[in-house]
């Protein structure tokens, strides 16, 4: 089965770039989306098809994907940027969803 | 508006079966797959299944074949998962979740249901 693969953590100054990243077997012929989920919330889409951002989600979020490895880049963090950070694409080989096993952001 | 409202929590004793629901609202039932997706106490996300509301095939991931049940009522735009022979590993919150296709986003997402599994 196909498996994504995310550092469990991140730290970043308020202010500073945040990057996540999401390897995966030739992740980048695959259209990859991002969440952010916090604590006790339902996840949030905040990045689609790589680098497409949904409706009221600031500019400050963007995705790249290319060959082994997807990335989050959240510019200018702020404090409420702090989350849990999930990547995901579908596998066709499977018709099975996957996750990533996500990344806590810690804003410092 | 557009949403998932998913019904209330559950305690269940190991062994039984539980069944969540998820009612959508504010656009065409049957234009969009719905997913399901749990997450157990202080872990990740993990993808369950998927239904398409308007035939009602469906795929469920490995780990849940012969125990997870995925259903639709397209007269009440309503989505069912059930899940059976639950043990303490099943306690987690699951969520339903809208997608367009197979390759988009999930842009929607239900509130969230607890599910504990404890004798």
């Amino acid at each position: 089965s196909y498996v994504l693969t995310q550092p469990p953590s991140v730290s970043v100054a308020p202010g500073k770039t945040a990057r996540i990243t999401c390897g995966g077997n030739n992740i980048g012929s695959k259209s990859v989306h991002w969440y952010q989920q916090k604590p006790g919330q339902a996840p949030v889409l905040v990045i689609y098809y790589d680098s497409d951002r949904p409706s009221g989600i600031p500019e400050r979020f963007s995705g790249s994907n290319s060959g082994n490895t997807a990335t989050l880049t959240i510019s200018r963090v702020e404090a409420g940027d702090e989350a849990d950070y999930y990547c995901q694409v579908w596998d066709s080989s499977s018709d099975h969803g996957v996750f990533g096993g996500g990344t806590k952001l810690t804003v410092l | 508006q557009v949403q998932l409202v998913q019904s209330g929590a559950e305690v269940k004793k190991p062994g039984a079966s539980v069944k969540v629901s998820c009612k959508a609202s504010g656009y065409t039932f049957t234009s969009y797959y719905m997913h399901w997706v749990r997450q157990a106490p202080g872990q990740g996300l993990e993808w369950m299944g998927i239904i398409n509301p308007s035939g009602g095939s469906t795929s469920y991931a490995q780990k849940f074949q012969g125990r997870v049940t995925m259903t639709r009522d397209t007269s009440t735009s309503t989505v069912y998962m059930e899940l059976s022979s639950l043990r303490s590993e099943d306690t987690a919150v699951y969520y339903c979740a809208r997608m367009e296709d197979r390759y988009s986003g999930m842009d929607v997402w239900g509130q969230g249901t607890t599910v504990t599994v404890s004798s």
